[in-house]
């Protein structure tokens, strides 16, 4: 079981359509981080949220931290083509020895 | 800019053997680890180190031995492959005090 578990697994939309990804975990943590990847490459840090209930706008891209920090979300509005890719949470903590620890991955696939 | 460089990208094995997977930072980083990605599991851990002579284990580090004796160079070793090690292998760096991870594009390895 891994210590952090992202919802859902895999997600196929039509472009223009509003998606929200969860993070969520029963360990508290420091910090916690949203990663993008492309095939053949390694995640792209988006963003980190640090402060219980933070909320973080990356243009369409909207990052909640939850108030007890254990859990994030990922909303998309208006999603297009080239937001199809492996999205990953990554949080940090005392649970972790301070390390990144994973989540298990949103594989996203937006249709033109 | 280099960043963070991984070599070889692709390596097939036979069970028993052994190799070493390359990964060099050009950015001075104190933190360095590696992770393997295997589907559904997202990024998982394997060893990292805090800086030159200190290392310590991660989620999943049975199988592999890292050493770093330098600040640049943290090298992954497989003393005797077995096929459940068929993965894509990351390394990433940052800085202490800050959160912004950078990874290598990836180490893909078949063991068979």
């Amino acid at each position: 079981t891994q210590l952090l578990e992202q919802s859902p697994q895999f997600l196929s939309i039509q472009e223009g359509e509003n998606l929200t990804v969860y993070c969520n975990s029963s360990s508290v943590f420091s910090s916690l981080q949203w990663y993008r990847q492309e095939p053949g490459e390694g995640p792209v840090l988006l963003v980190t949220v640090v402060t219980g209930g933070e909320v973080k706008k990356l243009k369409r891209l909207t990052f909640q931290f939850g108030d007890a920090r254990k859990d994030s979300s990922l909303h998309i509005t208006a999603a297009q083509p080239g937001d199809t890719g492996l999205y990953l949470c990554a949080g940090e903590g005392p649970d972790t020895g301070n390390q990144f620890y994973f989540g298990t991955g949103t594989s996203l696939t937006v249709i033109p | 800019n280099a960043g963070v460089t991984q070599t070889p990208k692709f390596q097939v094995l036979k069970t028993g053997q052994s190799m070493t997977l390359q990964c060099a930072q050009d950015m001075n980083h104190e933190y360095m680890s590696w992770y393997r990605q295997d589907p559904g599991m997202g990024l998982r851990l394997i060893h990292y180190s805090v800086g030159a002579g200190i290392t310590d284990q991660g989620e999943v580090p049975n199988g592999y031995n890292v050493s770093r004796s330098t600040t640049e160079d943290f090298p992954l070793r497989l003393l005797s492959a077995a096929p459940s090690q068929t993965s894509v292998y990351f390394c990433a760096s940052r800085t202490s005090g800050k959160n912004i991870q950078y990874f290598g594009a990836g180490t893909r390895l078949s063991v068979l």
